[in-house]
């Protein structure tokens, strides 16, 4: 049972544009829904976090949009360099077990010049 | 270095072997996790450890994995008649206040 969906697989977006993830889940339990970002042969790293007790969460160029009633959430990469090209998980956890994470399947992002 | 360090970084290895990775956290972390991620995929929790013990096996695929950190820290994650369809890259990561920090991984590729 897949519990979070991850959507699109894969993304081209070009220099200076707005790349957008999204992801959805099926637990209504999950409480902690981060970001990861996954260079090539490097274990992912936590980009940006947020808890449904708000909508949105900003930090520098990347947005998290969280909808409760719709149990989504998505990513917004403002102004993306070709320095964000990388594959990015969202994921979701319970109340109590922070860390113990349900990863979404990945979007491949390239950011063309 | 100051990260979560796995070793060995690749292993190859035949069909009813056994083998072992080793996971390193950063100094200090209480919280160990192992992941493991096949090709394509976001990575699948395996089993956590607060201190000495596994807090939470429920990820481990069957009794062919185990996993121990017997002091508080170095973690070994144990194999047993490997299968092909256990070929994947295997991830630790280790955390003190939540926030999960992964090493780079062990690929293991079981022929």
């Amino acid at each position: 049972q897949q519990q979070v969906k991850q959507s699109p697989q894969s993304l081209i977006v070009q220099k200076g544009g707005i790349s957008i993830i999204n992801c959805a889940y099926e637990n209504t339990a999950f409480d902690y829904f981060p970001w990861y970002q996954q260079f090539p042969g490097k274990g992912p790293a936590l980009l940006i976090a947020i808890r449904p007790d708000v909508s949105e969460k900003k930090e520098g160029r990347f947005t998290i949009s969280f909808n409760k009633s719709a149990k989504q959430f998505s990513l917004h990469i403002m102004d993306s360099q070709p320095g964000d090209s990388a594959t990015y998980f969202c994921a979701a956890s319970f109340a109590g077990t922070a860390s113990k994470l349900t990863f979404g399947t990945g979007t491949r992002l390239q950011v063309t010049l | 270095g100051a990260g979560v360090s796995q070793t060995p970084s690749n292993k190859v290895t035949e069909k009813g072997k056994y083998v072992e990775l080793r996971c390193d956290p950063i100094s200090g972390h209480t919280a160990l996790y192992w992941y493991r991620q096949s090709l394509g995929q976001g990575p699948e929790f395996l089993i956590y450890f607060q201190g000495t013990g596994a807090a939470d096996d429920s990820g481990l695929p069957n009794d062919r994995f185990f996993a121990v950190r017997p002091e508080g820290s170095v973690s070994t994650l144990k194999i047993q008649r490997t299968e092909r369809g256990d070929s994947a890259v295997y991830l630790c990561a280790s955390s003190q206040t939540g926030e999960l920090f992964f090493g780079e991984g062990s690929r293991l590729t079981v022929l």
